[in-house]
């Protein structure tokens, strides 16, 4: 089964200060690489994604860092605020119509 | 929500009787997906639909089958409830192959005591 690793599980953050969180995969055909964030009660939606021909992708506050070679990406998110307190969730996809998850990080910013 | 919805929101029932989730879809997309989310678990896929009468299973099918009729519905039935299937439960849709972003409904929080 192919996985994609997440980490950390949860992650605390002082307004301000930089969430970090960094996903693993393992296949190699995977050609899109999107992160997803969920508040309680809600579906999980699209916050930013990336490709491979590109090592990083900013979307305002948020960035995407990815490295093909070692096969693994993160999301920075800068000048963190409590409105980003969520869950969010990295994901591998290929041409096979399918997505596979990553568990999950958990985010509070304290204000 | 990009134009799905999900009912019920919520339902609580019976080990033993058989539940359906619908997903309606206003965006004409051809994919069309159902997930389960677990603590612990993150999302993983039930089974998935590529055009109408298309589907195939995903990850964790066992238990569940689903039905595509028309573009716009895709429905998922547990055929005899079971206790390990209470879970929230996420439709999703794309309009492409898995390398175009897929979007969520609200979900169906569904319990089985």
């Amino acid at each position: 089964q192919q996985q994609v690793k997440q980490s950390p599980q949860s992650l605390i953050v002082q307004k301000g200060g930089i969430s970090i969180i960094n996903c693993a995969y393992e296949n190699t055909a995977f050609d899109y690489f999107p992160w997803y964030q969920q508040f309680p009660g809600k579906g999980p939606a699209l916050l930013i994604a990336i490709r491979p021909d590109v090592s990083e992708k900013k979307e305002g506050r948020f960035t995407i860092s990815f490295n093909k070679s070692a096969k693994q990406f993160s999301l920075h998110i800068m000048d963190s605020q409590p409105g980003d307190s969520a869950t969010y969730f990295c994901a591998g996809g290929g041409s096979n119509y399918k997505l596979t998850f990553g568990k999950g990080t958990l985010l509070t910013v304290n204000p | 929500d990009a134009g799905i919805t999900q009912s019920p929101r919520h339902k609580v029932t019976e080990t033993g009787t058989p539940v359906t989730l619908r997903c309606h879809q206003t965006e004409n997309h051809r994919y069309m997906y159902w997930y389960r989310q677990d603590p612990g678990h993150g999302l993983r896929l039930i089974h998935y639909s590529y055009g109408v009468k298309d589907t195939d299973k995903g990850e964790v099918s066992d238990g569940y089958s689903v039905s595509r009729s028309k573009t716009e519905d895709f429905l998922l039935t547990l055929e005899s409830a079971t206790s390990s299937q209470t879970s929230v439960y996420f439709c999703a849709i794309s309009n492409s192959q898995g390398n175009q972003p897929q979007h969520f409904g609200d979900g169906t929080r569904l319990s089985i005591l």
